[in-house]
C-alpha cells in the first residue's frame, strides 16, 4: 500500500532551524513535493526533489533519499509567519500526488 | 498570470440537499484539474481529476460527480448530500503535459452538512 508517515506537530522557537521528516512508501516514485498549509488556507508549493540529494530555496531547504524512502524539510531562522502545517507528497508511478496529513509547526517567540 | 477561483467559500447545507462548487482557472490553456477534499487533521483526499473537457477520473467511490464543461472550468456536485461530506474542498490546476505535482490550489470550500 501507499504510507506517509511525518510527525503531527512540532514546535520551535523564533529564529531557531527545525527538521520536519517524511518517510514514504508508494507504489512507483517520480519525485517528492513539500506544501505549506496555513490554518484555513489553501497549500502552497514549497520545494519538489525527484533527485537524491538537496535542494535550497532560500530559508527553506529539502532533502532528499529515494533508496530509504525519507525526505526531510529544513527552515533557517524561523519567523513567527512559519506556523503552518507542512505536507510531504510523494509522487506515485501515476504521476497522482499522494498526501501525508501533515506536520503542524507551532512557532514561538 | 494564472489565477484560479473557486466558490462559494463556506457554506452550510442539510443533509439530502444538492451540492454545487464551482471552480475556473485563468491565465492558461488546457490544465489539469482537480477536486481534493480535506477532512480535519487528514491528507488530502483526491476525488476527481480531468486532463480536458468531458474526462473525468474518480478516485473515490462516492455520491458526489464532477464535470468540466469548458477547458477552464470544474464542477463538483451532488445530489444528496450526506454528513460524512462535510470538509474542505479544494480544487487544483497544474501544467498539462508535465510532471503533474506542482498544484495550483483555490481558495478552498469549506462544506459543513447538518
Amino acid at each position: 500500500g501507499q504510507n506517509i508517515d511525518q510527525p503531527t506537530e512540532m514546535t520551535a522557537t523564533e529564529g531557531a532551524i527545525v527538521q520536519i521528516n517524511c518517510t514514504y512508501q508508494t507504489s512507483g516514485f517520480n519525485g517528492l513535493f513539500w506544501y505549506q498549509q496555513h490554518a484555513g488556507e489553501a497549500p502552497t508549493f514549497l520545494s519538489y526533489n525527484v533527485l537524491d540529494g538537496l535542494e535550497e530555496k532560500g530559508r527553506f531547504s529539502s532533502f532528499l533519499s529515494r533508496s530509504k524512502g525519507y525526505s526531510y524539510l529544513l527552515l533557517k531562522e524561523l519567523q513567527m509567519k512559519d506556523s503552518a502545517s507542512y505536507l510531504c507528497a510523494p509522487l506515485d508511478s501515476n504521476y497522482q500526488l499522494i498526501w501525508g496529513a501533515g506536520t503542524k509547526l507551532i512557532i514561538k517567540p | 498570470s494564472q489565477t484560479i477561483h473557486q466558490w462559494p467559500a463556506t457554506l452550510v447545507q442539510p443533509v439530502g440537499s444538492p451540492l454545487s462548487l464551482e471552480c475556473t482557472v485563468e491565465g492558461t490553456s488546457n490544465p489539469n484539474l482537480y477536486w481534493y477534499r480535506q477532512a480535519a487533521g487528514r491528507g488530502l483526499q483526491l476525488l476527481f481529476y480531468s486532463v480536458g473537457i468531458g474526462q473525468i477520473s474518480s478516485e473515490v467511490p462516492q455520491n458526489l460527480s464532477a464535470s468540466r464543461p469548458q477547458d477552464r472550468q470544474f464542477i463538483l456536485s451532488s445530489k444528496k448530500l450526506l454528513l460524512s461530506d462535510s470538509g474542505f474542498y479544494l480544487c487544483a490546476w497544474s501544467v498539462s503535459g508535465r510532471d503533474t505535482g506542482e498544484l495550483f490550489f483555490g481558495e478552498g470550500s469549506r462544506l459543513t452538512v447538518l
